[in-house]
């Protein structure tokens, strides 16, 4: 199986800071990332695919890069509806796994 | 627009079976493309339970293969979780999924449904 590390796992910042998560996979897995933001007590949200494409409607402030095992999204300047936990997961194989998660909160 | 939305019990009982239904809106789910099911334990984090393609290839994760069962419904356009013999642990929000036509990412999730594993 594929796992995935996110790091770091809590992150207090303040609105404007610029905020990046890392994902380490333990193997190669090409750019098959996707990113998904998550709000208590509702679903995940698409934020990024393919590790750098942005999905239709998601702010630009948000992107994603990297390839192979390393993979980060950032946050160019973290707004009030930013606070939430952020996912990476990996689908270039199955099982299909996720990260720890990322959680981003006021400082 | 896709829309999921799950639908069961929200208490079951050690050692039974929970089963749970996702009724998908504004697409055929006989045309195909990947189905899921993914679930989180309180305060935790998200679990890939599992998928189904193009209504036959299933793809679970090892942890619960033994238990768990997806299938499609195509005359009432759902598809269905089934995971037997649940204990406490299997307690969680559980969320159903569609992919993108690629299976490269998650495009529409149901709201979620919660779970309870109690006597």
């Amino acid at each position: 199986d594929i796992q995935l590390t996110q790091s770091p796992s809590f992150l207090s910042a303040s609105v404007g800071d610029r905020v990046t998560i890392t994902c380490r996979a333990s193997q190669g897995i090409s750019s098959y990332v996707a990113w998904y933001q998550q709000k208590p007590g509702k679903a995940p949200k698409l934020l990024i695919y393919a590790a750098s494409t942005l999905q239709s409607g998601v702010p630009s402030r948000f992107s994603g890069s990297g390839s192979g095992t390393e993979f980060t999204l950032t946050i160019g300047s973290l707004q009030p509806e930013d606070f939430a936990t952020y996912y990476c997961q990996q689908l270039k194989s199955y099982p299909l796994t996720f990260g720890g998660g990322t959680k981003v909160e006021i400082k | 627009q896709v829309q999921l939305q799950e639908s069961g019990p929200g208490l079951v009982k050690p050692s039974e079976t929970l089963s749970l239904t996702c009724t998908v809106s504004g697409y055929s789910i006989s045309s195909g493309y990947y189905w899921g099911w993914i679930r989180q334990p309180p305060g935790k984090g998200l679990e890939w339970i599992g998928n189904i393609y193009q209504s036959v290839s299933t793809y679970y994760n090892p942890s619960l293969k033994s238990r768990v069962t997806i299938s499609v419904d195509t005359s009432k356009n759902q598809f269905s979780l089934r995971l037997s013999s649940v204990t406490a642990a299997d307690t969680a929000a559980y969320y159903c999924a569609s992919y993108d036509p690629t299976g490269y990412y998650v495009d529409y999730w149901g709201q979620g449904t919660l779970v309870t594993v109690s006597s």
